[in-house]
């Protein structure tokens, strides 16, 4: 089983709608939730950041965390076609001397269609 | 503050080549990872240096090899290049501080002929 599991898509939405991206895990022990953007041809850009459980707003962009059911989401309000990227979830433990290691979701492509 | 760099931004290399590829880390970052992305594979974990000193790796053959200095700048080596290894390598860096975030740079776009 894969640490971070994440539908590939490709996701497909008309122009305003709201879009839910999803990723679920299985290790508990992760504290540090990421969202990050990736447009073609591009590095990864850190999108939303999250410790632990709850939610966190940014303008149209809104991530949740639920620890209970190993669950994180994304959503984006009012969706543009500049939103069109592939989203990549990802989450960490605890920094430790020991290291510092992150683990990705596959990314799911999603496409605003204007 | 200056974000994550990479040189190069592109390369052409044949089979059987070596590669060294540098990242510098965001000032005051001392954490820094590099992974390797493919369309098929996605983004693979290669390695995580802080400190100078190599703290977790990912599965991939020895000719894959990093360092990184006293300043935290880094490198990654590839050495008798495959044809599979045409990838775009990407370099992070974080703080390990409270807040744990990791942050990119633009890639290497590694093509091997």
């Amino acid at each position: 089983q894969k640490e971070v599991e994440q539908d590939p898509g490709p996701l497909s939405v008309p122009e305003g709608a709201i879009v839910s991206l999803n990723c679920t895990y299985s290790n508990s022990a992760f504290q540090y939730f990421m969202w990050y953007r990736q447009y073609s041809r591009k590095g990864p850009e850190l999108l939303m950041y999250t410790y632990s459980s709850g939610n966190k707003e940014d303008g149209r962009f809104t991530a949740q965390v639920d620890k209970s059911s190993k669950y994180i989401s994304l959503f984006i309000r009012d969706s543009q076609p500049s939103d069109s990227a592939t989203y990549l979830c990802a989450m960490s433990l605890a920094p430790s001397n020991t290291g510092n290691q992150f683990y990705f979701g596959t990314g799911t492509s999603l496409t605003v269609i204007p | 503050k200056a974000g994550v760099t990479q040189t190069p931004r592109y390369l052409i290399k044949t089979r059987g080549q070596q590669v060294t590829l540098s990242c510098s880390p965001i000032s005051g970052h001392r954490s820094v990872s590099w992974y390797q992305q493919t369309p098929g594979q996605g983004l693979q974990f290669l390695f995580e240096y802080f400190s100078e000193t190599q703290r977790n790796k990912g599965n991939f053959p020895g000719r894959f090899s990093g360092r990184q200095f006293s300043n935290s700048r880094s490198e990654m080596n590839v050495s008798t290049l495959e044809l599979g290894d045409s990838a775009l390598y990407l370099c992070a860096s974080n703080s390990q501080g409270a807040d744990n975030e990791q942050f990119f740079g633009p890639g290497t776009r590694l093509t091997v002929l």
